[in-house]
C-alpha cells in the first residue's frame, strides 16, 4: 500500500463549473477524512466517513459540497457552481479509528483547486 | 477542544538541534499532544505523539512539562529537509466525537544552510 492517493493533484476550473475529487485511503482503514486548507492556515475539518456512512459535516460543506464513499473504499468529493472563494487545498486522510492513539491520520497529497 | 499555541515562524541553522514550543494550558487529563508537520505542497505527516512521558522516535523527540501545560519537540540534527510547518494538536481518543483535529496556523521552520 503506497498510502492515501488524491486526484488530481491541480485542478484549475471556471467560476460556475462542478469539480470532482477522489480520494483512495490506505486499504484497511475504516475512517476517512476531507479537510480544506487555505494559505497560511491549518486544515479545516469538512466531513468524516466510517465505512460508506457519513456521520459528520462541517458548517463549512455548505449545500454546494457533496461527498459520497461508496462500498466504504474511495471517497470522492464534489463542489457544484464553483466559487472563486472555493480555491484552496483539498486534503483527504485515512484513520483505522479514534480509539488508535498511535499514529493518527494518514493523509494525501492533496488537490489544490484554482478557480478563476 | 482545548487549544494550542505556537509561535508563527523559526529559524535554525542546517545540523543544529531545533527545539519547537507549543503551549496548551487548557489541556484534559485525556488529551494526547499529537506533532504532525507538512512539507510544502504535501499533506501533513504524522511526527510524534505522547501522553505524560517523554517520547522518542526515529524522527524527532518529544518533551513533555510535568504540568503539561506545554510542550516541545526537538529535532536533534535539523536538515533542510525539515522545513516545514510544524503542527502540535491536542486529541483525545478516547471521545468518540473527536474524530477531527483542531488545527492551528503551526509554526514554520526555516533551516538556513
Amino acid at each position: 500500500d503506497t498510502g492515501v492517493s488524491q486526484d488530481p493533484r491541480h485542478k484549475i476550473t471556471k467560476r460556475g463549473q462542478n469539480v470532482t475529487f477522489r480520494c483512495d485511503p490506505i486499504s484497511e482503514h475504516n475512517r476517512l477524512y476531507w479537510y480544506r486548507q487555505t494559505l497560511g492556515q491549518g486544515p479545516e475539518f469538512l466531513t468524516y466517513f466510517q465505512n460508506e456512512a457519513q456521520l459528520e459535516k462541517s458548517r463549512l460543506l455548505s449545500d454546494r459540497f457533496s461527498a459520497e464513499r461508496p462500498k466504504g473504499s474511495f471517497s470522492t468529493l464534489e463542489i457544484q457552481r464553483t466559487e472563486q472563494g472555493d480555491s484552496a487545498m483539498y486534503l483527504c486522510a485515512s484513520s483505522l479509528g479514534v480509539g488508535v492513539t498511535g499514529y493518527g491520520y494518514t493523509f494525501g497529497s492533496g488537490t489544490r483547486l484554482t478557480v478563476v | 477542544d482545548a487549544k494550542t499555541t505556537q509561535p508563527n515562524s523559526m529559524e535554525s541553522n542546517e545540523e543544529e538541534p531545533v527545539h519547537l514550543p507549543c503551549n496548551h494550558s487548557t489541556i484534559s487529563g485525556t488529551d494526547y499532544i499529537h506533532w504532525y508537520r507538512q512539507l510544502p505542497s504535501q499533506g501533513p505527516e504524522y511526527v510524534i505523539h505522547g501522553l505524560t512521558s517523554n517520547v522518542n522516535n526515529r524522527m524527532a523527540s518529544l518533551a513533555i512539562a510535568e504540568d503539561r501545560k506545554s510542550s516541545t519537540l526537538i529535532l536533534h540534527r535539523a536538515t533542510l529537509r525539515d522545513a516545514a510547518v510544524y503542527y502540535c494538536i491536542l486529541r483525545d481518543p478516547g471521545r468518540d466525537s473527536n474524530y477531527q483535529l483542531i488545527w492551528g496556523a503551526g509554526t514554520k521552520l526555516i533551516i538556513k544552510p
